[in-house]
């Protein structure tokens, strides 16, 4: 049970190249999600997913792309990368929310540090 | 994000001493209420999470109380040790966008020996 795992861990790109973070996951968790981390900025959220076929805009979703096309994958897509998204790049998933409290507790990947030159 | 603020952004306290890290969150509707940890070059963690129908909740060092009606929430670690050290982030969850996390920008904690 290996839990989320994200590849890459780490790449450098040059401004205007395309990349795709994978995150993968492997507890039969419906939601998913895509923070990134930035210094004294926390976790901002850019994009989730509910469930297999499902994406939806976070807080910062613009200039990154998401697919769910199968439900324990969700990969995140930089078309034409910049240097201001460079960042530590971390996904998540989720079992199921507690209908009454909204509890959902979120198990974090190891994180993917991105450098864009 | 911008609807949880934490302070302080920074936190020094010696070995032994109690931590006290506060958030007000802005969405009403917000009802989960968890704690992570963060060491260096690693993953966040959950340490504690509150539910909104409890006011306060314990486990061993740490403790998290909330207080709905002005919309703050505390984390409160006794008898530090060094090993404490590290950055805390609180957040709240967002209703309207599949029960994601809101996220307080983080308060490093150092505990000095």
């Amino acid at each position: 049970n290996a839990g989320v795992t994200q590849t890459p861990k780490f790449r450098v790109l040059k401004t205007g190249q395309s990349m795709t973070l994978l995150c993968a996951q492997d507890m039969n968790h419906e939601y998913m999600y895509w923070y990134r981390q930035d210094p004294g900025m926390g976790l901002r959220l850019i994009h989730y997913s509910v469930g297999e076929g499902t994406t939806a805009k976070g807080e910062v979703p613009d200039g990154y792309n998401v697919s769910r096309l199968k439900k324990q994958n969700f990969l995140l897509g930089l078309e034409s990368a910049a240097p201001s998204q460079t960042s530590v790049y971390f996904c998540a998933s989720s079992f199921y929310r507690e209908p009454l409290s909204g509890a959902n507790v979120l198990t974090f990947g190891a994180g993917s540090r991105l450098t864009v030159l | 994000g911008e609807n949880v603020e934490q302070h302080p952004s920074t936190l020094s306290v010696q070995e032994g001493d109690s931590a006290v890290i506060k958030c007000t969150y802005s969405d009403s509707a917000s009802n989960y209420f968890p704690w992570y940890k963060q060491e260096l070059g690693k993953r966040p963690q959950l340490i504690i999470d509150i539910r909104s129908n409890v006011g306060e909740k314990k486990d061993q060092r740490i403790a998290v109380t909330l207080n709905k009606t002005a919309k703050h929430f505390s984390l409160h670690i006794t008898e530090t040790q060094p090993e404490d050290s590290a950055v805390y982030f609180c957040a709240a969850s967002v209703p309207n966008s599949g029960y994601a996390l809101n996220f307080g920008k983080g308060t490093s904690l150092l505990v000095t020996p």
